[in-house]
């Protein structure tokens, strides 16, 4: 069974710092991981997906890497800002309809 | 387009008492899931729908839980009888094909409170 794991639980950083967030997960037989934001009382939005393929996926001042063999992948934002704070969740994709997600990482960014 | 709509937003009952949560996807979109979130747990998937006909719904939790999807822009999941341990926020999500090479849009969430 496919497990995900996200570190840190939570983040706490001044703004403008450069910051990884971090997902492991058990199964490296996955057609895709994605990252997701979530802000209080909201839904999720989709910010960066990653096929099996590919290395990194950029958007902004947002770059995710996926090392599919070692079962790893980042999430990398420059030069934070405090509009940045939200929970980030990572989801990894192991069948049609199966996204198994992480319990997110809590990023608070302080102006 | 107005995104993924659910109803409602916030819903509190008593233990034993029906509860019905809705869903308008996304027009086009073909895929519909939904999912429960806790602290404990974190995001779970209960049930998959692709053109309309549910085709995993392995994690339906247990009887008390039911989803249909009667047409391409409606979905409902009903719990009956509910229990406080169903207290949690239920996330639909609609995409253009499955999960897989397509990304799920989530609606606002229902949050469900059971004393």
């Amino acid at each position: 069974k496919q497990e995900v794991t996200q570190i840190p639980a939570a983040l706490s950083v001044p703004e403008g710092e450069n910051l990884v967030l971090n997902c492991s997960f058990t199964d490296s037989a996955i057609y895709n991981l994605q990252w997701f934001r979530q802000d209080p009382g909201k839904g999720l939005t989709s910010l960066l997906l990653i096929q099996s393929s590919q290395r990194e996926q950029t958007s902004g001042r947002l770059n995710a890497s996926l090392d599919k063999s070692s079962g790893r992948s980042t999430l990398y934002i420059a030069a934070s800002q405090p509009g940045d704070s939200a929970t980030y969740l990572c989801a990894v994709h192991t069948g049609y309809s199966t996204l198994t997600f992480g319990k997110g990482t809590m990023l608070l960014v302080s102006p | 387009d107005a995104g993924v709509i659910q109803s409602p937003r916030h819903e509190v009952t008593e233990m034993g008492q029906e509860v019905t949560l809705r869903c308008k996807p996304i027009s086009g979109h073909n895929s519909l899931f939904w999912y429960r979130q806790t602290m404990m747990r974190g995001l779970e998937l209960l049930i998959y729908f692709n053109n309309n006909v549910p085709i995993d719904d392995s994690g339906m939790p247990e009887d008390r839980f039911s989803a249909k999807m009667p047409n391409a822009s409606f979905s409902t999941l009903k719990i009956q009888p509910s229990e406080p341990r169903d207290s949690a926020v239920y996330f639909c999500a609609s995409s253009l094909g499955g999960s897989g090479a397509n990304v799920l849009t989530f609606g606002a969430g229902s949050r469900l409170t059971v004393l």
